[in-house]
């Protein structure tokens, strides 16, 4: 299994507060995803890294930021929680190109379920 | 952006059964992939397939990507096969775009 990790795995917390979520690989593979899963959408692309200092927005990047300072760590931070950001967080790695051309092959960690009142 | 739609949303089987699931999608792709979500909420990679046909088990999936589709085979199902069956497709722009998936339930 591809060594991904996430924390915390559960969290509580109230409208308003600051929020960061933790990914972190033993891979050293170059890209990182976070996606966040909702009953009735499967799962929907928040942000990705492409490398150190390297992200861009997915699907839906609204209200979230991450940081990337170490290929191994892949921040997601809700600046100010609301309800609507309660859902299943998921983390994924992936080395994207390895030895083919658009090869993207994507690992998932174990999820943190965020909730929010 | 690129659609994708998995049938049935919904699957029920006896142990033992065998059961085809399939992932249409509406324009070419780079890559799909195969994943199971058990119980637990874990995904599990099944198959990286973006084209061809593969088998791991009692699990095949072949992948016609000219015709805009991808087939997921079980046989033989088991209890374990249960929980929520998602293929996720790419057309090159780096987001992966996922269906909704099938939700399978096998009863012993």
């Amino acid at each position: 299994d591809a060594g991904i990790t996430q924390s915390p795995r559960h969290k509580v917390t109230e409208t308003g507060t600051p929020v960061t979520l933790r990914c972190h690989q033993t891979e050293n593979h170059r890209y990182m995803y976070w996606y966040r899963q909702d009953p009735g959408h499967g799962l929907r692309l928040i942000h990705y890294s492409y490398g150190v200092k390297d992200t861009d927005k997915g699907e839906v990047s609204d209200g979230y930021s991450v940081s990337r300072s170490k290929t191994e760590d892949f921040l997601l931070t809700l600046e100010s929680a609301t309800s609507s950001q309660t859902s299943v967080y998921f983390c994924a790695i992936s080395d994207r190109g390895l030895g083919r051309v658009n090869y993207n092959e994507q690992f998932f960690g174990p999820g943190t379920r965020l909730t929010v009142l | 952006g690129i659609q994708v739609e998995q049938s049935p949303p919904d699957l029920i089987l006896q142990e033992g059964a065998n059961s085809t699931l399939r992932c249409n999608f509406s324009d070419s792709v780079n890559n799909l992939q195969w994943f199971h979500q058990n119980p637990w909420g874990q995904l599990i990679n099944l198959f990286y397939i973006p084209s061809g046909t593969k088998q791991n088990g009692r699990l095949s999936a072949t992948t016609v990507a000219t015709e805009r589709y991808s087939l997921l085979y079980i046989s033989s199902s088991q209890t374990t096969d249960s929980g929520v069956y998602f293929c996720a497709v790419e057309r090159g722009s780096y987001i992966p775009t996922f269906g909704r998936g099938t939700s399978l339930i096998v009863h012993p």
